[in-house]
């Protein structure tokens, strides 16, 4: 079974500095998708970056980008310039795009971090 | 543009009680639905999926059950909340293909907080 592992429960970033949070996952699937999503205090997830493990390009959204390493079964999100606005829980996700047993496109979520930003 | 709706936002319930939330979506047809529940300090736990009406799979055994009368409408019941029951129900929808491929992304709605007293 894939498993997805945050290991930072808590970061913090200084207002328009850059911070990376950790995402490492197991899987013996050769094609997937990774997402972050991000859950400020409203509590609605908001989907900021995706990836798909057969493009060897790394996604960028704006200020977002992943550095994804495919053998080292890690995918790290990288904020530049952070915005107060960027406060908030960030979840890494995997799903697989195989269609086995009953999961069929379901999202596999690590346990979080926590992202505090100073001004 | 496509926007899913959950409702009640918030809910407390006496254990023993009944419990239906409901979620819809609009702009878009033939969904893939999905029912997750988040406890507090947790990360996501997919509770229920539906590829079509009437078509519900179950990831977790529990006290509750899912049911989609609509093709853009999933409901999440129970005929008898547990404290355990409480924590942040968030639905989520997804485009869902021909012959049931599955896209890959989830898009979310605002949730329900319940708590159980």
């Amino acid at each position: 079974a894939q498993t997805v592992t945050q290991s930072q429960p808590e970061m913090s970033v200084q207002e328009a500095e850059t911070v990376t949070l950790s995402c490492t996952y197991d899987t013996s699937e050769s094609d997937y998708y990774l997402f972050w999503y991000k859950q400020p205090p409203s509590r609605q997830m908001i989907l900021v970056i995706r990836q798909e493990a057969y493009k060897q390009q790394n996604a960028t959204e704006n200020r977002f980008s992943v550095n994804f390493q495919k053998a080292a079964k890690s995918f790290s999100l990288k904020i530049s310039d952070s915005q107060l606005g960027d406060a908030a829980m960030y979840f890494c996700a995997y799903r697989s795009t195989a269609n086995y047993g009953g999961s069929q496109g379901n999202l596999i979520f690590g346990k979080g971090t926590k992202l505090s930003v100073k001004p | 543009s496509q926007t899913i709706h959950q409702w009640p936002a918030t809910l407390v319930q006496p254990v023993g009680s009944p419990l239906s939330l409901e979620c819809t979506v609009e702009g878009t047809s033939n969904p893939n639905l999905y029912w997750y529940r988040q406890a507090a300090g947790r990360g996501l736990q997919l509770l229920f999926y539906s590829v079509g009406i009437g078509q519900i799979s179950s990831e977790v055994p529990q006290n509750l059950s899912a049911s989609r009368p609509q093709d853009r409408q999933f409901i999440l019941s129970s005929k008898k909340l547990l404290l355990s029951d409480s924590g942040f129900y968030l639905c989520a929808w997804s485009v869902r293909r021909l012959a049931g491929e599955i896209t890959d992304t989830q898009y979310f709605g605002p949730g329900t907080r319940l708590t159980v007293l």
